[in-house]
């Protein structure tokens, strides 16, 4: 089964709006990434959080992890146009080789300007 | 920040025949690659890890003598579907790890098989 469950699986915001998106996971981790993808193209890499960490920011993007719960949230805030896109979470599991990434299902993200 | 070019972008070919997509690391050398199908509106789903010099490692359930990966230098990794079938149309797409443990991902290649 996917390793990641994420919610909303959509989501509909006006510009300037914060948006907020959730990922699960089952097993334990390294850490945990968030990537985001537009339409039919490649992915790119936006934030990693480490295991022993609790919080991150980078610009607009603020990610938290909760081990204890094993979940994390995105939360993109003053959202634009050009934030529409999907976003996956994706774990490195504990004892994994360097690299090996398990992706969960995506929220799709719609900025409306 | 460094670039994974994958070509083609999308190929379109006859049930039947077999199709190689090529990953390139543009800037660093990467011993390991990594190959992931999506489908529409869906997750990626790692299909095998490419490493350079050695045998790919494919994941549980797909398999290695339908998706040929080669790993020939430390800038190229190639996927060949083989026979392919209407089924196995998608979106595959290559990742390089970078030195933080980050992914650079190609811009994908999209495979229709009539």
């Amino acid at each position: 089964s996917q390793q990641g469950e994420e919610d909303p699986q959509a989501l509909s915001i006006q510009e300037g709006e914060n948006a907020t998106m959730n990922c699960s996971y089952k097993t334990s981790i390294n850490n945990l990434q968030w990537y985001r993808q537009n339409s039919g193209r490649g992915l790119v890499h936006l934030i990693l959080i480490r295991s022993n960490e609790r919080e991150k920011h980078s610009g607009r993007l603020r990610v938290t992890l909760d081990t204890s719960k094993k979940s994390s949230s995105l939360l993109i805030t003053a959202s634009r146009a050009a934030d529409t896109a999907s976003y996956f979470c994706a774990t490195r599991r504990g004892g994994t080789s360097y690299g090996k990434l398990t992706f969960g299902q995506g929220t799709i993200l719609t900025v409306h300007p | 920040g460094a670039v994974v070019s994958q070509h083609p972008s999308w190929v379109i070919c006859k049930s039947g025949t077999s199709v190689k997509i090529e990953c390139r690391s543009l800037d660093f050398q990467a011993t390991t690659m990594f190959w992931y199908r999506q489908f529409p509106k869906q997750s990626l789903m790692l299909m095998a890890t490419s490493n350079e010099g050695s045998k790919a490692t494919y994941e549980q359930g797909v398999e290695k003598d339908k998706f040929l990966i080669n790993h020939a230098s430390l800038t190229l990794s190639t996927l060949t579907v083989t026979s392919a079938h209407p089924e196995d149309s998608s979106f595959y797409i290559c990742s390089a790890p970078g030195a933080t443990d980050t992914q650079y991902f190609g811009p994908g290649t999209r495979l229709t098989v009539l």
